[in-house]
Formats: C-alpha cells, sequence, structure tokens
C-alpha cells in the first residue's frame, strides 16, 4: 500500500525555523495537507493544496512542494507551536487517503 | 456554526462490533465526504475510509475491507462508521472529518473522536 515518509522528531529553539518534510511517489500527482495535533486535541488542518494556508493559521507557517517532497517550513518558530504534525495525500488515483507517520516538533 | 458532533465512548469485548455515529450540522451535508480516521494510543493517524453523503459511494482502505461499514441517514445529516470483530488493536480514538468535494481544501472540520476501547 502507498506510503507517505515523515521524520519522527524535529527539534528547533523559539524564533528559528522548523521545516518538516513528507516524502510520497505520487506527491507529484496528488496534493499535499498537513495537521497540526496536540496532546488531546483533534487533528486541525494547517496546510491545503501543498502550500494554501486556511483562514485562522498563522503566516509564519508555509508549505512548499518539490517532486515526491512537499515540505512544511514553520518560520520564527514559537512554543505554542509544539505539536505532533502530519501530511496526508493521496493514491495516485486519487480515492485512498494516506497519513505519514506523524512529526513531534520540539520547542527548545 | 459548522460541526461534527460524534457519539459517545464505548467499551467493548474482543469479537463484538461497534457502531460510531457523527452528526454534521451548520453545513450542506450532501456538499461535502466524511472521512473516518482512527488513532491508536501514542500512534499516528490511520485513514479508514471515505463516504460520500450525497450518492452514498464509499471506499474503504484496504486494512479495513470486509470488517469496516460506513452508512449515511440523509434525513438527520448522521454518519455512521460499524467495525466489526473487534480485537484489542482496534482500541483507539475514532474520528470523523469533513473534506470538501472537488476543492481539495483538505479535512477542514473535525469531530471531537469517540473512545473505542476493546477489552476482555
Amino acid at each position: 500500500s502507498y506510503e507517505l515518509t515523515q521524520p519522527p522528531s524535529v527539534s528547533v529553539s523559539p524564533g528559528q525555523t522548523a521545516r518538516i518534510t513528507c516524502s510520497g511517489d505520487a506527491l507529484p500527482k496528488q496534493y499535499a495537507y498537513w495537521y497540526q495535533q496536540k496532546p488531546g486535541q483533534a487533528p486541525v488542518l494547517v496546510m491545503y493544496k501543498d502550500s494554501e494556508r486556511p483562514s485562522g493559521i498563522p503566516e509564519r507557517f508555509s508549505g512548499s512542494s518539490s517532486g515526491t517532497t512537499v515540505t512544511l517550513t514553520i518560520s520564527g518558530v514559537q512554543a505554542e507551536d509544539e505539536a505532533d504534525y502530519y501530511c496526508q495525500s493521496a493514491d495516485s488515483g486519487g480515492t485512498y487517503r494516506v497519513f505519514g507517520g506523524g512529526t513531534k516538533l520540539t520547542v527548545l | 456554526q459548522v460541526q461534527l458532533v460524534q457519539s459517545g465512548a464505548e467499551v467493548k469485548k474482543p469479537g463484538a462490533s461497534v457502531k460510531v455515529s457523527c452528526k454534521a450540522s451548520g453545513y450542506t451535508f450532501t456538499r461535502y465526504f466524511i472521512q473516518w480516521v482512527r488513532q491508536a494510543p501514542g500512534q499516528g493517524l490511520e485513514w479508514m475510509g471515505i463516504i460520500n453523503p450525497s450518492g452514498g459511494s464509499i471506499s474503504y482502505a484496504q486494512e479495513f475491507q470486509g470488517r469496516v461499514t460506513m452508512t449515511r441517514d440523509t434525513s438527520t445529516n448522521t454518519v455512521y462508521m460499524q467495525l466489526s470483530g473487534l480485537r484489542s488493536e482496534d482500541t483507539a480514538i475514532y474520528y470523523c472529518a469533513r473534506e470538501d468535494m472537488g476543492y481539495y481544501n483538505g479535512m477542514d472540520v473535525w469531530g471531537q473522536g469517540t473512545t473505542v476501547t476493546i477489552s476482555s
């Protein structure tokens, strides 16, 4: 089955830039989405269509795509950004959704 | 306001079935897919399947084929997810989420989650 690969963890100091990658063979054909999940809460959409930011999501969150890799970038990381981040996309046919394994962002 | 409200926590024995509901409000029910996603304790998100409330078409993740059934009731704007043959590995929080049709805007609204515990 189709898989998306994320690093298990990323650590940055406050004010620095965090970059979380997600790799998958179908990413050149299918959009990627990013979700933020804090402990005990449901996931929240923070990026859609690779690089579009939903209303209410701070401008420090941005997304990009290059070939089979998409990247979520958080500029000027704040303590409140500490969370698990999941990428999500679809298989090449567009029917079956898939999530990456998740990346734990730690703000030092 | 737009929301998805799920049914309450469940405790089931191995081999039993569970049915979780997801009631939509604040938007046109038939214009958004409903996705089901689960999360085992300490684990990541796992996609289970998708239902189109308009036509009723469904796709299930391969891992759940034969054990999961998703249905909808357009008279009450409610979607149901039933999982049978429960085993301890099915202990998880089950979420529903909406996804617009054709605009690729992602799963923008999520239910609060339903905790399902499998225990003998």
